[in-house]
């Protein structure tokens, strides 16, 4: 069975600063991942997903996210975090029609 | 209306009360998915429908009960509902099972 580990529940950066976000995925297949973003009372957004192309891979609002086979690692990063970038983060791992989310990090960020 | 969008966005029930969630996808998709959102719990998959057959159940009690009357439509009627069940629900759409979900805003669900 295929599973994600999300390191960190909690991520508090200043605004201006670096944001990463960690993900190790566990998956006996080439599996397809993914990175969404939810907002307070709102549902899970699509920020980027990995499906076996680049493996440095471009989303939404300046985020992007390596995939590293060696690592088992598809960590999210932005260079500069904005205000607007405090939310829950929720990596996703997905093979064979079975998709399986992390717990999720709630990513803070300070003025 | 474009996207997955839920009706109602709340809502508030008693423990004796039967209540149904709807969820409605524009996307032509041909897979819808319930989740539930607890505080502090991952997200837990509820049930898969995939062409309008479920495909997955996870194990959930029989209070929840999924209808999928075509592949734009997905139900989730609750009956006898404890406090523990209260939770924002979420429902998904893909194109095939297992593509990446578009997700609507969800219902934010209270059980007294």
């Amino acid at each position: 069975a295929q599973s994600v580990t999300q390191l960190g529940s909690h991520v508090s950066v200043s605004e201006g600063a670096l944001v990463l976000l960690r993900c190790n995925y566990s998956s006996s297949v080439p599996p397809y991942l993914f990175w969404y973003v939810q907002y307070p009372n709102q549902g899970l957004q699509l920020l980027l997903k990995y499906t076996s192309a680049a493996t440095l891979v471009k989303g939404i609002n300046g985020f992007e996210a390596e995939f590293k086979k060696s690592e088992t690692s598809f960590h999210l990063t932005k260079p500069s975090a904005h205000m607007s970038d405090a939310a829950e983060y929720f990596c996703a791992v997905s093979s064979f029609g079975d998709m399986r989310f992390g717990a999720g990090t709630r990513l803070t960020v300070k003025p | 209306e474009t996207g997955v969008t839920q009706t109602p966005r709340h809502l508030v029930m008693g423990m004796t009360n039967k209540k149904s969630l709807k969820c409605e996808q524009h996307l032509g998709h041909n897979a819808m998915y319930w989740y539930k959102q607890s505080a502090k719990k991952p997200l837990e998959l509820m049930f898969v429908y995939s062409l309008e057959e479920r495909v997955e159940n996870n194990s959930v009690p029989s209070r929840f009960s999924p209808e999928c009357p075509n592949s734009s439509h997905l139900f989730l009627h609750l009956h006898t509902l404890q406090p523990e069940d209260s939770a924002l629900y979420l429902c998904a759409s893909s194109q095939d099972w297992g593509n990446e979900q578009f997700f609507g805003p969800g219902t934010r669900l209270t059980v007294l």
